[in-house]
This record gives C-alpha cells, structure tokens and sequence, in this order.
C-alpha cells in the first residue's frame, strides 16, 4: 500500500531563517507531487506541483521554492521566512490522471503547522 | 479559470438524522472529476467520496452520497445518520484531466454533530 510522510509536524521559526520541510512517498513510483497551504478556517490553496523529478512548477509568487530531488520526494523551502509564511502545509500526491484512467484523489501527509515568530 | 463554492461556512446537526452540504463549481471543461475531502479536528484530509463527471449515477460510500447536477454544476454531500465521528471540516474539490491533475479546493464547511 502507499504512503505519505510529511516532517516535521510542528515548527517554530523566527523571521528571516530558512525553512526546509520534506515529504515522501512510498509504495508508488512517477507519482504526482503537491504542496498546499492552508490558513486558519479556510481551504486549500496550491503553492507548487511536480509531474517528475527536477520539474517544479509555482501557482503564486512568493517567498517559497519548491524542489524534487528524488522521485518520491517533495522538499518545500525558504532561504528567508516572512512573518506570512505562517500556515499549515499539506504535502500530497496522486497518480497522474493524464496517464491512467484510474480516478486517482489526492492522498495527504499529516501536514506541518509553521508558526513564523 | 475554475472555481469552487461552498456557500455554507457552518452546518450543524442532529445525531442520527441527515445533513446536506453545498458545492457549486464553474468550469468550460467537460472531463472532470469531483471529490469531497474530510478535515477533522487532526488536520488529517481523509477522501470521502468521488464522482465522475461522465457517470449519471450518483455515488454512494456507505452513510455518503452525492447529488451531482452537471447542467447544474452542483456537487451536494449527503451524510445519513450522522455520527459524532462525522464532525469535521469538509471540503469539495474539482479536478480536470490535464494539467497535471491540479486540484481547486471550495473554502468548506464546518460541521458539528449534536450529541
């Protein structure tokens, strides 16, 4: 079976440090690769997505990168925090629909709240 | 571009009894699928149902079932005999077959059961 893990769970972060926040995947090959973002009480916004290693592409501009080293690994980062980089962050992952015809949802890791202090 | 709207920020209801939540989405697309995610207190986003937009017949998973109008662009959940466990944050989402499966996600609803 397939399965997500996102670290860390919690992280505490002064303003102006890097941030680096990693998910992977296991049971799954070439998966589709998401990170959104959540503010309090609201829904999903997508910050990045990746179709295969090394290929990354951003939905908004902001103070975040996204990269993909591996195949099953999706790495959020910041070289500098802003005060509004504060949220909760979903990593996710699903098959690619264009590929197959499964009807594949979106599988969740358990998400890391970053408070930007 | 697509859009996701659930009009009911909170909903409430009774054990035992059943509930509605709301979604309409706007799209020019005709392949597409809709999801409906579950967010409890853990944070944790659980899939509770899907549909297809080709298939007429509305899904069901158990107490979950839809109403999908896809003249319409409506996606309603339906939870039947409502569940202290069933308390969360739902969320509707909407996915097309290109562009990398991208998903667009309505603000949600809140729901509390009531013991």
């Amino acid at each position: 079976s397939q399965t997500i893990h996102q670290w860390p769970a919690t992280l505490v972060q002064p303003v102006g440090s890097p941030l680096s926040l990693e998910c992977t995947v296991e049971g799954t090959s070439n998966p589709n690769l998401y990170w959104y973002r959540q503010a309090a009480g609201r829904g999903l916004q997508l910050l990045f997505y990746s179709v295969g290693i090394g290929q990354i592409s951003s939905e908004v501009p902001q103070n975040l990168s996204a990269s993909r080293p591996q195949d099953r690994q999706f790495i959020l980062s910041s070289k500098k925090l802003l005060l509004s980089d504060s949220g909760f962050y979903l990593c996710a992952w699903s098959r690619d629909p264009t590929k197959s015809s499964y009807n594949s949802p979106l599988h969740f890791g358990n998400g890391t709240r970053l408070t930007v202090t | 571009a697509q859009t996701v709207t659930q009009s009911q920020p909170e909903m409430s209801v009774q054990e035992a009894e059943t509930v509605t939540l709301s979604c309409t989405y706007d799209t020019s697309e005709s392949d597409y699928y809709l999801f409906w995610y579950k967010q409890p207190p853990s944070r944790q986003m659980i899939l509770v149902i899907r549909q297809e937009a080709y298939k007429q017949q509305n899904a069901t998973e158990n107490r979950f079932s839809v109403n999908f109008q896809k003249a319409a662009k409506s996606f309603s959940l339906k939870i039947s005999d409502s569940q202290l466990g069933d308390a969360a944050m739902y969320f509707c989402a909407y996915r097309i077959n290109t562009n990398a499966g991208k998903s667009t996600f309505g603000d949600g609803t809140t729901l509390t059961v009531k013991p």
